[in-house]
């Protein structure tokens, strides 16, 4: 049972270029988000999604784009890289409506964008 | 909405010394709350989490946390800090209808030995 599963783990983006983060689960879980982590700011939510083909904005959402076509695949995708999208990703999911099941989070992505 | 505040950024203790970390939740009900540990280069794993009963509970690598309803509060507490403690600590609150988290900016534990 790998969980969630994130990739890449680094990369190295320029100004302009696209790129998408991979997230994928198997724990059958419905709800799954995204979200970056800066320093000294804790985490802040991208996007989530409660189900296949529904997706929501969180707090930051500009600059990037989710599909669900699946319940495993959940990828976020940058269209315009820009210098403040450098963070870590970090892709979580978990199971049930109503937060008593906590998240299961990803080991990240660490991109970079020069 | 919902959020949290972690008054501490950064927190030194010495080995085998107690710990107690802070965290104060806005949220207009009872709140679901929990503790994630962060270690370097690592994602968030749950320390502990709680949903109702009793206010204190206990999670894993010996960390517990009580509730506080008249303080907002939900501090992280370990009796003897280990070297291997040392990480990133972040509070959250779920919204008990939607489950959406609400983390904190998080308090880094540096372990001196």
């Amino acid at each position: 049972n790998a969980g969630v599963t994130q990739t890449p783990k680094f990369r190295i983006l320029k100004i302009g270029q696209s790129m998408t983060l991979q997230c994928t689960q198997d724990m059958n879980h419905n709800y799954m988000y995204w979200y970056r982590q800066d320093p000294g700011m804790g985490l802040k939510l991208i996007y989530y999604s409660v189900g296949a083909g529904i997706t929501d904005k969180g707090e930051v959402p500009n600059g990037y784009n989710v599909s669900r076509s699946t319940t495993e695949d959940f990828p976020l995708r940058l269209e315009l890289a820009a210098p403040s999208q450098t963070s870590v990703y970090f892709c979580a999911s978990r199971l049930q409506q109503g937060a008593s099941y906590g998240y299961t989070f990803g080991s990240g992505t660490r991109l970079t964008v020069v | 909405a919902q959020s949290v505040t972690q008054p501490d950024i950064h927190i030194t203790v010495s080995e085998g010394a107690s710990l107690e970390l802070r965290c104060n939740y806005s949220y207009g009900a009872t709140p679901y709350l929990f503790w994630y540990v962060q270690s370097p280069g690592q994602g968030l794993q749950l320390l502990l989490k709680y949903f109702s009963g009793d206010t204190l509970v206990q999670g894993i690598k010996g960390f517990e946390a009580e509730f506080k309803r008249s303080q907002s509060s939900f501090n992280l507490r370990k009796p003897s800090v280990h070297w291997s403690d040392a990480a990133e600590y972040f509070c959250a609150v779920g919204a008990v209808r939607t489950g959406d988290m609400r983390f904190g900016a998080g308090t880094r534990l540096t372990v001196k030995p």
